[in-house]
């Protein structure tokens, strides 16, 4: 089946430095979604991809999908404590109502 | 909007106990998903709904394990018996979805902790 892989498990990071999550599919998707979860919360959408090759930012964070679909990043700039949480991909190699099957996400720490 | 509501927040059985564990969608919403998250295997989909009719159950880990969506507004999650390798946050999460059409984006509800001792 499907599986999603996500890279690193954890990350620390002093504030203000940046902070990038990679997420690799073992097949070719139609879409991927990210997903933050603060600690002791629930997954929150943050954005989709569609396009090959598609780069979308909210802010100080810019997310990328691979020219294959295969692959994307997310990359936050000069981290701040509020970003603290599990940043999840979650892809899906079909359409319309299909599950989605998330990375186990990357749990980012922030050191003030 | 109230969101996804998931009921109750927090579940503590002991083993061999049947749970059931509860979900309302958003309204409008034609898909629900389940999900169960652990430390060890994230998070991962149980099974999910469109229009109320079960699409994939393949996630469901036994025959442990049932899900109904009676209607567009319910849904639930039972485990019976419960076994202590249960115990987990169980999500409800809904989206509305067209045929065809990539996937919107799922609103998540706050989770069930589930402990079975």
């Amino acid at each position: 089946g499907q599986q999603v892989m996500q890279i690193p498990q954890y990350q620390h990071v002093q504030e203000g430095e940046d902070f990038t999550t990679y997420c690799n599919s073992s097949t070719t998707l139609s879409n991927i979604q990210w997903y933050k979860q603060r600690p002791g919360g629930h997954p929150v959408f943050l954005i989709q991809l569609v396009k090959s090759g598609e780069v979308k930012k909210q802010k100080r964070l810019t997310f990328q999908f691979g020219e294959a679909k295969k692959n994307s990043s997310l990359h936050i700039t000069a981290t701040q404590t509020t970003d603290v949480g599990t940043y999840f991909c979650a892809g899906n190699s079909g359409g319309g109502a299909d599950g989605l099957t998330f990375g186990k996400g990357t749990h980012l720490i922030i050191q003030p | 909007d109230a969101g996804v509501i998931q009921s109750p927040r927090h579940e503590v059985t002991e083993m061999g106990q049947e749970v059931t564990l509860r979900c309302k969608p958003i309204s409008g919403h034609n898909s629900l998903f389940w999900y169960r998250q652990t430390m060890m295997r994230g998070l991962e989909l149980l099974i999910y709904f469109n229009n109320n009719v079960p699409i994939d159950d393949s996630g469901m880990p036994e025959d442990r394990f049932s899900a109904k969506m009676p209607n567009a507004s319910f849904s639930t999650l039972k485990i019976q018996p419960s076994e202590p390798r249960d115990s987990a946050v169980y999500f409800c999460a809904s989206s509305w979805d067209s045929p065809g059409l990539t996937n919107n984006e799922q609103f998540f509800g706050p989770g069930t902790r589930l402990t079975v001792l």
